[in-house]
Parts: structure tokens; C-alpha cells; sequence
């Protein structure tokens, strides 16, 4: 099955600073990367998300990245804001329909 | 308006007492899965429908079953649930679409074993 890693575990950032977010995958079939966050106590939400036929995705402060070779993905967040605390997974899934979490990155934003 | 509703939010239940969750949506979508997540850690997945095939992870203890009696309900049943059952069991749907598998999660029930 998939085997999905995600670094850091935690992740302290200055506001206005960037945050960065690694995962790695293992199934070269996979092919759809979304990003959640979960605040406590909360469902997952999506934030963003990317096929595998592309390699670069923006929506306003947040983008991701696909290197489909190396099979990792990235997700990046920039003029980070208190509100942008909480708890962030990467996922892979592939066209079989199961869905493959991350670890977690626990994201805090420091005023 | 809620798309995945699943009730209820907290349910309490006693070690070896069958517990029963229980799921619905209202999107129409092929697939439903449910999740368990533990304190700081990742929902895992135990298994998932399409339509009304059922697709259980390789990991998934016997203890837990689930039933799909229409695209609408879905259900997690735990036969005896132990101490290391607590935890947050999410549901969520999905419908593939342009390649792309978007899944929409319930508010979850926070399951506790006395």
C-alpha cells in the first residue's frame, strides 16, 4: 500500500513569515495530492490540491508543488497569519479510490 | 446545510458493549469512507464503499464493520469495543471527478470507552 511521510512534525513561524511542508510518497500510481487542515476539534478541510499532471498550483497565499520523479510534494504558505494555525495533512491518493494520510504538521504562527 | 452529517457528535460506551455510528450525505456520492483518528495523529482509513462495494484496508481489526444499506446511510459498527477504540471516527464522501477525488468529511463522533 501507500506510505505517505510528512515533515516537519511541528512548525513555529513568525507572522508575515513562510511556512514549508514536505511529503513524500511511495506509489508511483498515485496521482491526486490534497492538502487538509484540521483545527482542534475539527473536520479536515481542503485547501488545496493537485493532479499529477501538473506540477504547480497557486491560490492566493498557498501553493503546492509535484515532483512526480522524486515523488514528493510541497506545500507552501506565504505572509502567514495567526488564523493559519493548526494542523496540516497531506494525502495520496490513487485512481482505487483509498486515500492516504500524512503524519501531520502542526503549524503555529507566532503574532 | 451539512452535505455529511454524523450522528451523534460524542457517544459513550462501555468496554465490550457494541456501538453503533452512523452516517449520512447528502450529495449523492458514490464512495464513502470512514476514518479513525487518534489524539494528534493521522485519520487512518478502515475501509470504504463504492456504491455497494465494500473495500476493507488490510489492517482494519475484525472488531470494526460497516454497512451501506443506500448511497445515503452509511454505518460503522464496533462489535466490542475496547480502551484503544476511543478516538475521533470522521466519514467523508467522495465522487471522482476529472481525475480528481475531492473528499467531503463529517463534523465526526468523538467516541469514548468507559
Amino acid at each position: 500500500g501507500e506510505n505517505v511521510e510528512q515533515h516537519p512534525s511541528t512548525l513555529s513561524v513568525q507572522e508575515g513569515d513562510s511556512a514549508v511542508i514536505k511529503c513524500t510518497y511511495s506509489d508511483s500510481a498515485s496521482n491526486y495530492f490534497p492538502w487538509y487542515k484540521q483545527e482542534l476539534g475539527k473536520r479536515p478541510q481542503l485547501i488545496i490540491d493537485i493532479r499529477s499532471n501538473v506540477g504547480e498550483k497557486k491560490d492566493q497565499r498557498i501553493a503546492v508543488t509535484l515532483n512526480k520523479t522524486a515523488k514528493h510534494f510541497s506545500l507552501h504558505i506565504t505572509e502567514t497569519q495567526p488564523e493559519d494555525s493548526a494542523v496540516y495533512f497531506c494525502a495520496a491518493s490513487s485512481t482505487g479510490n483509498q486515500f492516504y494520510f500524512g503524519t501531520g504538521t502542526s503549524l503555529t504562527v507566532i503574532p | 446545510d451539512a452535505m455529511v452529517i454524523q450522528n451523534p457528535r460524542y457517544q459513550v460506551t462501555q468496554f465490550g458493549k457494541p456501538v453503533t455510528l452512523s452516517c449520512s450525505q447528502t450529495l449523492n456520492h458514490n464512495v464513502m469512507y470512514w476514518y479513525q483518528q487518534k489524539s494528534s495523529q493521522a485519520p487512518k482509513l478502515l475501509f470504504h464503499y463504492y456504491d455497494k462495494d465494500f473495500n476493507n484496508e488490510a489492517d482494519t481489526p475484525d472488531n470494526f464493520q460497516s454497512r451501506r444499506p443506500n448511497t445515503s446511510f452509511c454505518f460503522l459498527d464496533i462489535r466490542s469495543p475496547g480502551l484503544g477504540d476511543a478516538a475521533m471516527y470522521l466519514c467523508a464522501t467522495s465522487v471522482p471527478l476529472f481525475a480528481k477525488n475531492i473528499q467531503y468529511f463529517g463534523a465526526g463522533t468523538r467516541l469514548s470507552v468507559l
